[in-house]
């Protein structure tokens, strides 16, 4: 079946450090790829999508690529704030599955000043 | 715009009680979904339905009911709760075609089962 697999966390960075968080895939077909963002003690937001190979997904300065050929989506951001500190989801659906998400275990972000 | 919301927002039980959390979104979409979020699990699927009438199972259905008469309702119930229902409960929903498959979560329930 399908499924998400996301780089373990929690993460640390700096202020200002590039931030990438890996995510790869295993589907049939052609998913859409999202990344999800929950800040504590709220529901997920969507913070990015991508519904086909080589399109690119950003927002508030992130960004990610869907990446067929090595079945990937990784987040990344060029300088992160500490208001990014949040856990961060990769999530994969299909039409052919009902649109069912399928998610990742999630990443925790911490960015210390 | 009130969106999805979900009631309510805390709630304690005992083992073998019957619980009802309730999700209503305001945006006419067809599906709606319900997931449990656990820590080192990420979030896992419920039960879901693309219209009125329509549900069926996602991951981990066992021990839930799910009814939906309503396109703006999506109440999930507990028939006898286990300490293993202790997670918090997530509500979301989307339109139905590809390109506008987004889910829009609600707050969520952080459920406690003694």
């Amino acid at each position: 079946g399908n499924s998400v697999t996301q780089m373990e966390g929690p993460v640390t960075l700096s202020e200002e450090a590039f931030l990438t968080i890996n995510c790869t895939y295993t589907a049939t077909g052609y998913p859409s790829l999202f990344w999800y963002v929950q800040y504590p003690g709220e529901g997920l937001q969507l913070l990015l999508k991508a519904t086909k190979a080589d399109d690119k997904g950003s927002n508030k300065g992130f960004e990610a690529t869907y990446r067929k050929e090595t079945t990937s989506f990784h987040l990344e951001k060029g300088s992160v704030q500490v208001s990014d500190s949040a856990v961060y989801f990769c999530a994969l659906s299909a039409r052919y599955d009902s649109y069912k998400l399928i998610f990742g275990s999630g990443t925790r972000l911490l960015v210390r000043p | 715009d009130a969106g999805i919301t979900q009631s309510p927002r805390y709630k304690i039980t005992e083992t073998g009680r019957q619980v009802t959390l309730m999700c209503h979104q305001t945006w006419s979409h067809s599906y709606m979904f319900w997931y449990r979020q656990d820590l080192g699990h990420g979030l896992r699927l419920i039960y879901y339905s693309a219209a009125a009438d329509i549900t069926d199972k996602g991951e981990v259905p066992d021990g839930y009911v799910v009814s939906r008469s309503k396109t703006e309702n999506f109440p999930l119930t507990l028939e006898s709760a286990t300490r293993s229902q202790t997670s918090v409960y997530f509500c979301a929903s989307s339109e139905l075609d590809r390109g506008r498959e987004t889910q829009y979560f609600g707050p969520g329930t952080r459920l406690l089962v003694l």
